[in-house]
């Protein structure tokens, strides 16, 4: 069974600009959970998708946004492009995203912002 | 707010002997899910192990256990017989009931020494 895969693995932007990322979930899997991860921060919850309806949001601005296909797949974008934007960018997939389920993560999309 | 807090950004244990991980954790839900998971270097995010709260039998897995002090919102992992493969940042997740978001701490670098 494949794995969660992200798509890019790295992607340099200039300030300002914009940036959607892709991540597809195992087959099967309806849950889709983006995180930031940032050195010394951790892993920053931004969202979570589910049957294309997104049900709990982390504490993002609104340049932040994301979406569900009916696959299951999920792309993430972020609008205007900060420094502080630069991150390891880790999608996470579950059955049905619910608490008991551990999720499944890809690899991640470097993003340096320049 | 439900916090996870992990106090040793790095520690050091030597090829074959025991370490434990330190993970506090504060929640006002009853019904909640704790994790382990091991990122190594090359990325992907992996379960180690997890702790379903209502259980008071610590969670293990061969060489992984866990010390679930549930009155102390304590939740350390501990690693015996250590292996150069063990060398990974670990971080310490806490998912409750309805929320779709798993909330993690920041991260302890383990390092194995030859």
């Amino acid at each position: 069974k494949a794995g969660v895969t992200q798509t890019p693995r790295y992607l340099i932007k200039t300030r300002g600009q914009q940036v959607t990322l892709s991540c597809s979930p195992i087959s099967g899997h309806r849950s889709v959970s983006w995180y930031q991860q940032t050195p010394g921060q951790g892993l920053q919850f931004l969202f979570e998708y589910f049957s294309e309806t997104q049900r709990n949001k982390g504490n993002f601005p609104g340049r932040f946004s994301g979406r569900q296909f009916s696959n299951s797949r999920s792309e993430m974008n972020v609008s205007t492009l900060e420094l502080g934007d630069s991150a390891l960018y880790l999608c996470a997939s579950s059955l049905a995203g619910t608490f008991n389920q551990p999720q499944h993560f890809g690899d991640g999309t470097r993003l340096s912002i320049l | 707010a439900q916090t996870v807090t992990q106090s040793q950004p790095e520690m050091s244990v030597q090829e074959a002997e025991t370490v434990t991980l330190s993970c506090t954790y504060d929640t006002s839900e009853s019904d909640y899910y704790l994790f382990w998971y091991k990122q190594p270097p090359s990325r992907q995010m992996i379960l180690v192990i997890r702790q379903e709260a209502y259980k008071q039998q610590n969670a293990t897995e061969n060489r992984f256990s866990v010390n679930f002090q549930k009155a102390a919102k304590s939740f350390s992992l501990k690693i015996s017989d250590s292996q150069l493969g063990d060398a990974a940042m670990y971080f310490c997740a806490l998912t409750t009931s309805g929320t779709y978001k798993y909330i993690f701490g920041t991260g302890t670098r383990l390092k194995v020494l030859a």
